[in-house]
């Protein structure tokens, strides 16, 4: 049985730096064609890509974000974390992981969300 | 903006038929047969209904079908069901450099 579950702060300051972790089970980083998906939604709004990385490192972001996001792994811990850098009250949203199938390329099994605020 | 474009909201009554579209481009749409979709509950987590175009995961039911022609994919869902009242969002593969495209969402709403 697969399981992801987001963690991390619930309000940030403006320019700060948020990071964000997926911690997951029922399937390893390590496994061939195995990823682990970002995704956010501002409230009321719709769904918006963030980037995925790939058993083998590769990571892939959407080219909007403009090098402000990053995320990296840490197979050990079944862990995945995501980094925004500099943020404004438009990052303000859910933040969702999800387990990205390989050869199906979609997002399977979906974490719960957690709602992070940029506020001062 | 959103890659993908959905239409922001459908309706249908119980029993009917209604149909989202999801128009992208030859870059991805288009491109691959790894077109997406996914039901959102208020409050809720997506959850994946279609994938590889057509293909429907365990546990969702028949009256969920999908298509794709060109660079646009539709979502059909048949006999509409009070608690198929959500938000739907298509995404697309768009090739390994960003890897996926999503829709803007479109709002079901059971009349």
């Amino acid at each position: 049985q697969i399981t992801l579950k987001e963690s991390g702060p619930t309000l940030v300051k403006p320019t700060q730096t948020l990071t964000l972790t997926c911690t997951f089970s029922g399937f390893s980083l390590t496994t061939y064609g195995v990823g682990v998906g970002w995704i956010r939604q501002p409230p009321g709004k719709a769904l918006e890509w963030l980037g995925v990385i790939f058993w083998h490192d590769e990571q892939r972001y959407n080219p909007s974000l403009k090098n402000r996001v990053t995320i990296t792994k840490d197979t050990s811990k079944n862990q995945v974390v995501l980094t925004v850098y500099n943020v404004g009250p438009a990052d303000t949203a859910t933040y969702y992981c999800a387990h990205r199938e390989h050869y199906k390329r979609a997002l399977d099994f979906w974490g719960q969300g957690t709602l992070v605020t940029v506020s001062s | 903006q959103s890659a993908l474009t959905q239409p922001p909201s459908a309706s249908g009554s119980p029993g009917q038929s209604v149909t989202i579209s999801c128009s992208g481009t030859s870059s991805d749409v288009g491109d691959y047969d790894f077109v997406s979709w996914y039901q959102q509950h208020p409050g809720k987590a997506p959850k994946l209904i279609i994938s590889e175009v057509d293909k429907r995961p365990s546990g969702v039911p028949a009256r969920f079908s999908a298509s794709k022609s060109g660079n646009t994919a539709s979502l059909t869902v048949t006999g509409l069901q009070a608690d198929d009242e959500a938000d739907y969002y298509c995404t697309s593969y768009a090739g390994s450099k960003q890897d996926v495209v999503f829709g803007g969402g479109t709002k079901l709403t059971v009349l």
